[in-house]
């Protein structure tokens, strides 16, 4: 059974880099079944894809976020990491890594989301 | 088009049945995937492709697409139902874009 586990600062000053992490665990993040994705919702909204990524590196963004977003991946921990620059208090938000299934194209195993407050 | 277009809020008495749902051109060549969301919890797909139910997923959830349109059933709707609702779908760009619908509040009455 996958496991995913978000991990980072909840607290992050405008203007400044949003920085998480996400620990896959119980699978490998080298699977072909899978792009792993960043998700968000901010209070009061919906949910929001962010991005995806393939462990080749192969990327996928949210064009309305593109030109603040990076997402990379390090296989040798099992781990992908989502930044975003510039970032301002509509940046406030729980955020979500998921499964993004290539096939089913669907978000099936999602870690438990970690609240990020942007705010000086 | 990269919108799905859901009704804000729904109602249902419990016991009886509820559809939900989800409108946008992509679902006219993508299937939606449903995701139950609830507060202070992360969602939880209870709804993928044509019509499948993840593992633990009561079969009281069914899902069905005709033209742009997906919907969510659910038959005999239970107190735990109430949630926020999620359609989902790839954009009919072919560019891998994740769209999600702006979300149904289902109560439970």
């Amino acid at each position: 059974q996958l496991q995913l586990q978000e991990s980072g600062p909840g607290l992050v000053k405008p203007s400044e880099t949003l920085s998480l992490t996400c620990a896959v665990s119980g699978g490998s993040i080298t699977s072909t079944t899978y792009y792993w994705g960043w998700i968000r919702q901010a209070p009061g909204k919906g949910l929001e894809w962010i991005g995806s990524i393939y462990y080749s590196g192969t990327t996928y963004y949210n064009p309305s976020l593109k030109s603040r977003v990076t997402i990379s991946v390090d296989t040798s921990k099992d781990q992908f990491s989502l930044n975003l620059n510039s970032v301002t208090a509509a940046d406030t938000a729980v955020y979500y890594c998921a499964t993004d299934d290539i096939v089913r194209a669907d978000f099936d195993y999602w870690g438990q989301g970690t609240l990020v407050t942007v705010s000086s | 088009s990269s919108e799905l277009t859901q009704d804000p809020a729904v109602s249902v008495a419990l016991g009886q049945t509820v559809r939900i749902t989800c409108q946008g051109d992509s679902l006219r060549r993508n299937y939606a995937s449903w995701y139950q969301k609830k507060p202070g919890q992360a969602p939880v797909l209870v709804i993928s492709g044509k019509n499948n139910r993840p593992s633990g997923i009561p079969d009281r959830f069914s899902g069905s697409t005709s033209g742009n349109t997906a919907s969510l059933t659910i038959t005999g709707a239970q107190a735990e139902d109430e949630a926020d609702y999620y359609c989902n779908s790839r954009d009919s760009s072919g560019n891998h874009r994740a769209i999600f619908g702006g979300g149904t509040k289902l109560t439970v009455l």
